[in-house]
């Protein structure tokens, strides 16, 4: 497609249950990003793909986060067990490749309500 | 570890007036800079980018941004806003190496900026 897309736009759901994120990166694009963004606050970088390279999770919050990208395509967030807290706006983002200053397409984001 | 500092989290103007918006970043090395807008209800975008050159950098809409190396800013530009330009704004940093942590783009909190016709 021309643009990074996200679904859900919106989702609902109740404290303690499971969510799944998607995520369809600009084709071609082998570096994937996710981020959080909560009100009034900044992005906060949680995960980074790069072609078959091993993930950096070293943003992921805690262990009810995680996440994977298959064929090196499509990404999915997944949050277990979710807790108020993790109500925000979660962006993905791809960019062309691995050099340094690639500029990073956003996608309109998933606005995460629990409750 | 590389952190961006903006320092309005709102700035209101009106039509025509002359707008800044300060970024203040912290890390030991080289880097590259980016702005970065999100309208209402649309997606973050780039405004700007610096690499490495000219440190007056001139994006999209008429902005443009100045990157002084000695002060560690990156401050945010336009001579006369417009109400079209009411949206958030993002100042961002990344390592300017190649290689393990390159990809790294550390995000500032936002600065609002509302302009009134």
């Amino acid at each position: 497609g021309a643009g990074v897309s996200q679904s859900p736009s919106n989702k609902v759901t109740e404290k303690g249950k499971d969510v799944e994120l998607r995520c369809d990166p600009i084709s071609g694009h082998t570096a994937l990003y996710w981020y959080r963004q909560s009100l009034g606050q900044g992005l906060e970088f949680l995960i980074y793909f790069q072609g078959n390279s091993a993930p950096d999770k070293s943003g992921l919050p805690s262990d009810r986060f995680s996440a994977e990208r298959t064929g090196g395509s499509v990404s999915t967030l997944t949050i277990q067990r979710t807790q108020q807290e993790d109500s925000a706006v979660y962006l993905c983002a791809s960019r062309f490749g691995g050099g340094a200053g690639e500029t990073q397409y956003f996608g309109p984001g998933t606005r995460l309500l629990v409750l | 570890a590389q952190s961006v500092s903006q320092h309005n989290h709102h700035v209101i103007l009106s039509e025509a007036a002359s707008l800044e918006l300060g970024c203040n970043y912290s890390y030991g090395g080289t880097v590259n800079l980016f702005w970065y807008v999100q309208y209402p209800g649309q997606h973050l975008q780039l405004l700007l980018k610096y690499f490495s050159g000219d440190p007056l950098v001139k994006g999209i809409k008429g902005f443009e941004a100045e990157f002084i190396k000695s002060k560690f800013s990156f401050n945010l530009r336009k001579p006369s806003v417009q109400w079209s330009d009411t949206a958030e704004y993002f100042c961002a940093v990344s390592p300017s190496y190649s290689g393990a942590g390159s990809y790294q783009l550390t995000f500032g909190k936002g600065t609002k900026l509302s302009v009134i016709p």
